[in-house]
């Protein structure tokens, strides 16, 4: 079984500072991550995901994650946030195989953007 | 291209009364998702068709809820009789096939409220 741990639950942060969402997982064998965007009243988005190769994987809006296995972490950052990137985003793992697609996610960090 | 609709957007009802969700996926996907999503926490998969084949519902709570996919396009869940606790954001999702790292595009979802 996989699981997920975002250990930050809100992150404020000003208007063109950086910031780093963590997310850490646990599993037993190798597995897919990703990552979702959640807008107010709207559906979760895909930001990006790591399937294989590369281990650092860019996105969309400017947003980019490392892999890194020896320490189970799949942390998501960006150089310069935006008032719009305020959202929730959540960490979120599958199996690579026999898994059938099946998102098991993190409870979601807040993040809150300032003047 | 449409995305993926969901009705009502709201829903309130008392305990032990009955309610349903409808879900239409993205034209041509094959697979379809609903999820629950309780406040504070990540979604969680409740259950997964294949088409209408059901690939994954070991955690739907088959006492009072139940899902169908007929003729493999729009799908309805529906929780008899709902209890304080199913007041949560439930989430449709679809993707082109079941295999992983196969992108889910998510709904708004509906928000039940529980009284």
């Amino acid at each position: 079984a996989q699981s997920v741990t975002q250990l930050d639950s809100q992150v404020p942060v000003f208007e063109e500072a950086p910031v780093e969402l963590r997310c850490n997982y646990s599993s037993s064998v190798s597995v897919y991550l990703f990552w979702y965007v959640q807008y107010p009243n709207q559906g979760l988005q895909l930001l990006l995901k790591y399937l294989s190769g590369s281990t650092l994987v860019k996105g969309i809006n400017g947003f980019e994650a490392e892999f890194n296995k020896s320490q189970t972490s799949f942390h998501l950052r960006k150089p310069s946030v935006h008032i719009s990137d305020t959202a929730e985003y959540f960490c979120a793992v599958s199996p690579p195989q026999g898994g059938g697609n099946k998102l098991t996610f993190g409870t979601g960090t807040q993040l809150k953007v300032e003047l | 291209e449409a995305g993926v609709a969901q009705s009502p957007r709201y829903k309130i009802i008392e305990k032990r009364q009955s309610v349903a969700f409808w879900c239409n996926p993205i034209s041509g996907h094959a697979t379809l998702y609903w999820y629950q999503q309780i406040l504070g926490q990540g979604p969680k998969l409740l259950i997964q068709f294949q088409n209408n084949g059901v690939v994954d519902d070991s955690q739907l709570p088959k006492d009072r809820f139940s899902a169908e996919r007929l003729k493999g396009v729009d799908s309805t869940l529906k929780i008899q009789p709902a209890k304080l606790e199913d007041s949560a954001v439930y989430l449709c999702a679809s993707s082109l096939g079941g295999g992983v790292g196969n992108e889910q595009f998510f709904g708004p979802g509906t928000r039940l409220t529980v009284l």
